[in-house]
């Protein structure tokens, strides 16, 4: 079974603190993923990466950084934490659907709901 | 750019009544179609997805859905909810040569016993 990590179920953090939600995927995927949920909203992509030491903005990376060191591990990094940044953060990861179309099934992790005060 | 539209925000039914859920996506060309559940307290999980072949797929726990391309839509149906079906669902497209999904909004479906 594919299985997607991430480090932290729960975070509270202050305003300015510097953030790093963490994510581990175990199926070599090429694609990982960070979305925020909010209610109302669905799913908005933050940032994605296909391979190694590579990474696309998605719809709302403002505010945000991430990095790809190894395959399996993608991290999300907030610099400055704002209450604005209070939501839950899901990582997932998939083989790149240009090789797959069949199986380009993204596969998510439980999330992290993280509060900003 | 792609957009994909879940008109039903919240659905209320009860148990045994039929099931159908709005999907409709902005763009064409070849697509990727899915639909993911969230039940309260886990993760997203796929429920079924389309590629290609049958527009009518089957999925999990007796859900399908039909890929109608002149309609852009991808609606979801079951015929006879149970209690646990209870959760979020997320309707997805991805466009062939892209590598991101693009979500809808989600339906919240509570199921009354």
């Amino acid at each position: 079974d594919v299985k997607v990590t991430q480090s932290s179920r729960y975070l509270v953090k202050r305003t300015g603190e510097k953030v790093f939600l963490e994510c581990v995927q175990d199926m070599d995927h090429e694609n990982m993923f960070w979305y925020r949920q909010d209610p109302g909203l669905g799913l908005r992509l933050i940032y994605f990466s296909y391979d190694v030491k590579m990474k696309e903005k998605g719809d709302i990376p403002e505010g945000y950084s991430v990095s790809r060191e190894k395959k399996e591990r993608f991290s999300l990094i907030l610099e400055s934490a704002s209450t604005n940044q209070t939501s839950m953060y899901l990582c997932a990861s998939s083989f790149i659907a240009g090789g797959r179309w069949d199986n380009n099934e993204q596969f998510f992790g439980p999330g992290t709901r993280l509060t900003v005060l | 750019a792609q957009s994909v539209s879940q008109h039903n925000h919240h659905v209320i039914l009860s148990e045994a009544a039929s099931l159908e859920l709005g999907c409709n996506y902005s763009y064409g060309g070849t697509v990727n179609l899915f639909w993911y559940v969230q039940y309260p307290g886990q993760h997203l999980q796929l429920l079924l997805k389309y590629f290609s072949g049958d527009p009518l797929v089957k999925g999990i726990k007796g859900f399908e859905a039909e890929f109608i391309k002149s309609k852009f839509s991808f609606n979801l149906r079951k015929p006879s909810v149970q209690w646990s079906d209870t959760a979020e669902y997320f309707c997805a497209v991805i466009n062939f040569g892209n590598e991101k999904l693009t979500f809808g909004t989600g339906t919240r479906l509570t199921i009354i016993p």
